[in-house]
């Protein structure tokens, strides 16, 4: 069965800190890529997705995430992180086949940033 | 800019109780999901919904689980009899049909005593 796995699921950073997620899926075929942030008391919110085309995807808020396909990741990355990044952070795909589209998630990597 | 919306933020219910929980999508959206997020647990995939039918659903969705658009603005789920272990936060979501992204709503966090 498809499955997505988050390698963290608790990281303590500083500001300034920069920030690597790890997600990888067990998919063999085409998929659809996300990442979605849930800051405290909110809703989620989509960062950046990859459908097709240059691996390397930019979100909003600086995020920015890497679909290298020969090891089935897709990690998220932020070069200096700040307080207001405190969040969960969720990696979802969904496969590019499907016609629904439904979303399978990983477990979730909570962020917590230290003023 | 548009949103889904969840209503009740907060149900608490009786174990045996039927419950509906409720959610807008956005205006012209076309498929439609629920998800839940039992404490501590992945959002779980329950079901979605397209062109006035269910196109998937999950090993979760049994037949205690019903979805409904009756108006179409409306998307609801109605869980016939709760058990202690729907206790969860159910998250609607909704995604045009091109592109893919899914818009999740605020969700509603269900109690079940």
């Amino acid at each position: 069965a498809q499955s997505v796995s988050q390698h963290n699921h608790h990281v303590i950073l500083s500001e300034a800190a920069s920030l690597e997620l790890g997600c990888n899926y067990s998919y063999g075929g085409t998929v659809n890529l996300f990442w979605y942030v849930q800051y405290p008391g909110q809703h989620l919110q989509l960062l950046l997705k990859y459908f097709s085309g240059d691996p390397l995807v930019k979100g909003i808020k600086g995020f920015e995430a890497e679909f290298i396909k020969s090891k089935f990741s897709f990690n998220l990355r932020k070069p200096s992180v700040q307080w207001s990044d405190t969040a969960e952070y969720f990696c979802a795909v969904s496969r590019g086949s499907s016609n629904t589209g439904k979303l399978i998630f990983g477990q979730g990597t909570t962020l917590q940033v230290k003023p | 800019e548009p949103e889904v919306t969840q209503t009740p933020s907060h149900q608490v219910t009786q174990m045996g109780q039927e419950v509906i929980l409720r959610c807008v999508p956005i205006s012209n959206h076309l498929y439609f999901y629920w998800y839940r997020q039992i404490l501590g647990q992945k959002v779980e995939f329950l079901v979605s919904f397209y062109n006035n039918e269910i196109s998937e659903k999950s090993e979760i969705f049994d037949d205690q689980f019903s979805v409904e658009r009756p108006d179409g603005s409306n998307f609801t789920l109605k869980i016939r009899s709760t058990k202690l272990e729907d206790s969860a936060m159910y998250f609607c979501a909704s995604r045009a049909d091109s592109p893919y992204e899914q818009y999740f709503g605020p969700g509603t966090r269900l109690t079940v005593t």
